[in-house]
């Protein structure tokens, strides 16, 4: 019973690339929640995704940040346009249901924007 | 808005001590909270789950407690080990949506 997986771990990026990181939740698991880490700060929520919805965006830069839960498939966060101040670990947990208070956190993957 | 303070920031402790690391929250309409281990360069690991309800959770070595009148929890780690070094996190959740409020964590170095 695999966790979450996370990938790629590591990602070199340029200034102005586009970065896409996935994310498989548990199996079981129909919720999906995005933080991002930087360095020597606390994790801060992102968004919020059911299959096909999202539910909560409220911690998502309103540019150039979008994710996506589709039917089929991971989970994905996409940065356009990446900057500098991007480069952070980004992380994926999952829940069983809303409030179980069950949440399982990946690997991470950390960006780094050169 | 919900803030999450943990103190210390950092604690170096030899093998062997008793240790207790504090977290505290300004909204106390929280659904539930959780302690988490990170170590570096790596994912997090769920050590204690305790729900609103609940006043603490223990597993193995470790216990912690929720006072959510006071806005504070304590995570108890009895008989320390090398093995114990890592970042500790507290995040509360508040029911709503689903998301987690993070505090920055405890970072604990145990010495040989």
């Amino acid at each position: 019973n695999a966790g979450v997986m996370q990938n790629p771990r590591h990602l070199v990026r340029r200034r102005g690339q586009e970065a896409r990181l996935r994310c498989s939740p548990m199996k079981g698991h129909s919720h999906v929640y995005w933080y991002r880490q930087l360095p020597e700060e606390g994790l801060k929520f992102m968004v919020y995704l059911q299959k096909e919805n999202i539910i909560d965006e409220s911690g998502m830069p309103k540019e150039r940040f979008s994710a996506e839960f589709p039917k089929e498939g991971p989970s994905i966060l996409r940065i356009q346009q990446v900057v500098r101040g991007d480069s952070a670990a980004y992380f994926c947990a999952s829940s069983p249901v809303l409030d179980s208070g069950g949440y399982t956190f990946g690997s991470g993957t950390r960006l780094t924007v050169v | 808005k919900q803030e999450v303070t943990q103190i210390p920031a950092a604690l170096s402790v030899p093998e062997g001590e008793n240790l207790v690391l504090n977290c505290s929250f300004t909204d106390s309409a929280i659904y539930n909270l959780q302690w988490f281990r990170q170590d570096p360069g790596k994912g997090l690991t769920s050590l204690l789950l305790i729900q609103s309800s609940q006043r603490e959770q223990t597993s193995g070595r470790l216990n912690a407690s929720l006072d959510k009148s006071s806005g504070r929890s304590t995570l108890y780690i009895a008989a320390s080990q090398p093995g114990d070094s890592a970042t500790y996190l507290c995040a509360v959740g508040g029911g709503s949506q689903g998301n987690l409020i993070f505090g920055k964590g405890t970072k604990l170095s145990v010495k040989p």
